[in-house]
């Protein structure tokens, strides 16, 4: 498709338990990028991928988050017993590969999680 | 290491009147710099960006903004706000790999525009 799709728009869990964000990239993107939006607008990154490789995942909280795009299926960001510090909006940007002068990351709308 | 900073949390303006956002940007090697706009409960949407060339850029819903060098400044403008124009404003330096392999964008903190009727 023509836009970054995000699922669910919103999603509460209790403390402890899991969360799964999904993210299709743009048709022809294979680059994808996961951001997390905390308080105060901060965007932190967290991890992005060249098709189904990890390409950077230095902002990663590796003891609970993990991340995969697999072919043929949304990617997917899961946190395993989600803490509320955890709350937060969660955005998944797409790119062409290889990165071009001309080149925009396209942003989908944002999965806010919600810990309680 | 690159940065971005925004150093106005909050900038308000009078419909009809000009705008500028500023961003300041530190970065090693070319600086590749973008806009984008947060309306809320939406996500980013992209506004314009420089690579290369003229220092000037447009970019959508009548908005510019100005590369300059030897400021490291990359500023926001439009000649006329419209209380539509009334969002959250993030500048960001995207690093291209040059040190770290790596491709991620680097956000400021985001200046939210008002404009009053």
């Amino acid at each position: 498709g023509e836009e970054v799709a995000q699922t669910p728009k919103h999603l509460v869990r209790g403390e402890g338990q899991k969360a799964k964000l999904y993210c299709a990239p743009i048709k022809g993107h294979s680059y994808v990028f996961w951001y997390q939006q905390v308080l105060k607008n901060e965007f932190k990154f967290l991890i992005s991928f060249q098709n189904e490789n990890v390409f950077d995942e230095t902002g990663m909280p590796k003891e609970r988050f993990s991340a995969k795009c697999l072919p043929n299926s949304p990617c997917s960001l899961e946190i395993q017993a989600t803490k509320l510090e955890d709350s937060a909006v969660y955005f998944c940007a797409s790119s062409p590969y290889p990165p071009r002068e001309n080149t925009e990351a396209f942003f989908g709308q944002g999965t806010r999680l919600t810990v309680v | 290491a690159q940065s971005v900073a925004q150093p106005e949390d909050q900038v308000n303006v009078a419909e009809g009147n000009p705008l500028t956002v500023k961003c300041t940007y530190s970065v090693s090697g070319n600086p590749y710099l973008f806009w984008y706009v947060q309306y809320p409960n939406r996500g980013l949407q992209f506004l314009l960006k420089y690579i290369t060339g003229d220092n000037l850029v447009k970019g959508s819903y009548g908005f510019e903004a100005e590369f300059n060098k030897s400021q490291t400044s990359f500023h926001l403008k439009k000649p006329s706000a419209l209380v539509s124009d009334s969002a959250l404003y993030f500048c960001a330096v995207r690093d291209m790999g040059v040190t770290s392999g790596t491709y991620k964008y680097i956000f400021g903190t985001g200046t939210r525009l008002k404009v009053l009727a």
